[in-house]
C-alpha cells in the first residue's frame, strides 16, 4: 500500500497569505495524484488531478505540481472560503489511498 | 446537472448488514466508473471500493475486502454497497463518487454522504 504523508498537519495563515501544502508518497505514483478540499460539513471537492490540472470551476489561485513521490499544492492568496482541510490522493496503485490531510486555519 | 444521491445509512448492531444505494443522474452512467469513499467522525478519507464501467471489474480496500460487495445496475443508474459483518470501526459517512470516464477526471463529483453507525 502506498502511504501518503501530508505536511504540515495544520497551517495557520491570514487572508491573502500564500499557502504551501506538501504530499509525499512512500513510492512513486508518477503523476497520478489528486488534491481535494473539504469544508466543514461538506463533501470533498476535487481541486487538482494528475498532479497539476485544475478541475472544472477551480480558481486559478490553486495550483499543483510534482511527480514521482513529492507533490505540492499552492494557494497563491488565501480567500475566506479557502480555510478548510486539504487531502491528497494517489491513483497509481491499488488500493487507492489518501493522505491524512492538512488543515488550513485562520491565524 | 450531475447528482449523486446516497441512501440506506442507518444505525445497526455490530455484526449486522446494511445496503447502501447511490442514484446517479445528469450524466451517462454507463460511461463512468464509480467509487465509494468513507470518512469516520473527525477523521480523514478512506477509499473503500471501485467498480469499473465495463465488465464490472471491482476493487476493495483491505479493511472491507471479504465483507463488503459493490455492484451496479446500469439500467437504474445506480451503484450499491452491500456491507456485511459490520464492525464499530465501519462507523462513518459513506460517499458515492463519480470515477473516471468520458474524458473527465475521477473524483469530480461526490454525493452528500450517508451515515452508517455501528453499535456494539
Amino acid at each position: 500500500e502506498i502511504v501518503l504523508t501530508q505536511s504540515p498537519a495544520t497551517l495557520s495563515l491570514s487572508r491573502g497569505d500564500r499557502a504551501t501544502l506538501s504530499c509525499r508518497a512512500s513510492q512513486s505514483v508518477r503523476s497520478n495524484l489528486a488534491w481535494y478540499q473539504q469544508r466543514p460539513g461538506q463533501a470533498p471537492r476535487l481541486l487538482i488531478y494528475d498532479a497539476s490540472y485544475r478541475a472544472t470551476g477551480i480558481p486559478a489561485r490553486f495550483s499543483g505540481s510534482g511527480s514521482g513521490t513529492d507533490f505540492t499544492l499552492i494557494i497563491s492568496s488565501l480567500e475566506p472560503e479557502d480555510f478548510a482541510v486539504y487531502f491528497c490522493q494517489q491513483r497509481s496503485n491499488w488500493p487507492l489511498t489518501f493522505g491524512g490531510g492538512t488543515k488550513v486555519e485562520l491565524k | 446537472e450531475v447528482q449523486l444521491l446516497e441512501s440506506g445509512g442507518d444505525l445497526v448492531q455490530s455484526g449486522g448488514s446494511l445496503r447502501l444505494s447511490c442514484a446517479a443522474s445528469g450524466f451517462n452512467f454507463n460511461d463512468y466508473d464509480m467509487i465509494w469513499v468513507r470518512q469516520a467522525p473527525g477523521k480523514g478519507l478512506e477509499w473503500i471500493s471501485y467498480i469499473r464501467r465495463v465488465y464490472n471489474d471491482v476493487y476493495y480496500g483491505d479493511s472491507v475486502r471479504g465483507r463488503f460487495t459493490v455492484s451496479r445496475d446500469n439500467t437504474k443508474n445506480s451503484v450499491y454497497l452491500q456491507m456485511n459483518g459490520l464492525r464499530d470501526e465501519d462507523t462513518a459517512v459513506y460517499y458515492c463518487v463519480r470515477g473516471g470516464g468520458d474524458g473527465n477526471p475521477s473524483g469530480d463529483y461526490w454525493g452528500q454522504g450517508t451515515l452508517v453507525a455501528v453499535s456494539s
